[in-house]
């Protein structure tokens, strides 16, 4: 299947920070990429859908102000966590769409994990 | 979206088949029910698809029932490295710019030697 990249893998920041995660298809252009978040032992929540060159559309209870997503290219997509709070520390997980080849379009990255201090 | 329902754990012997069962009564005529897991710390994998026909590629086998309202995941031989967390997902379609996929609590899987 397709690669995504996400970068970095961990970061530890101090708490009113801003750090920003990077999501990347190496081998494809993805039209959407979507921004997941993961507690320590629950599920994915999804927090925001964004296409290329457009505004993100975030899930009910996300603050958009908080989680910046920019999808300036075909092959980036970018989270910043802004003014970073303890409870802000999660997995980030970003996964990239495809329209090309089957029906299994989407692709997920390894993960970036935030810990705020 | 349609509500999927799975085990919250199972576990299973090296080498022999790992059945998983998911519910998705209420899943509708164009929707695809997809298999994800997620190995510890890691992004999820993807495992599988199917609409209404049963699958089958080098990871595993999709059953699903002739209703389409439940479906189970076959792992043939199942190894220790299979030890993760599956997702049974039923996808909702966006117009033209792929799916949201909505995870549920999936199962743990644990393979045991």
């Amino acid at each position: 299947g397709a690669v995504v990249s996400q970068h970095p893998s961990w970061v530890i920041c101090k708490s009113g920070t801003s750090v920003k995660i990077e999501c990347r298809s190496l081998d494809f252009q993805a039209t959407t990429m979507f921004w997941y978040r993961q507690f320590p032992k629950q599920s994915l929540m999804l927090m925001a859908t964004s296409n290329e060159g457009s505004k993100a559309t975030y899930e009910q209870g996300v603050e958009k102000d908080k989680f910046l997503i920019n999808h300036a290219s075909l092959t980036l997509s970018t989270l910043t966590v802004t003014s970073a709070h303890p409870e802000d520390s999660s997995f980030y997980i970003c996964s990239a769409y495809t329209s090309g080849g089957t029906n299994n379009e989407q692709f997920f990255g390894p993960g970036t994990r935030l810990t705020v201090l | 979206d349609a509500k999927t329902t799975q085990p919250p754990s199972m576990d299973c012997a090296e080498g022999r088949a790992a059945n998983l069962p998911c519910n998705h009564s209420t899943i509708s005529g164009n929707e695809y029910v997809y298999w994800y897991r997620q190995i510890h710390s890691q992004g999820p994998q993807y495992i599988i698809h199917g609409l209404k026909n049963n699958e089958t590629n080098e990871m595993a086998s999709l059953i699903i029932t002739e209703d389409r309202k439940s479906s189970t995941l076959i792992l043939p031989h199942a190894t220790l490295r299979d030890t993760a967390v599956y997702y049974c997902i039923v996808r909702v379609p966006l117009r033209g710019s792929g799916s949201r996929l909505t995870f549920g609590e999936g199962t743990q899987l644990t393979v045991n030697p």
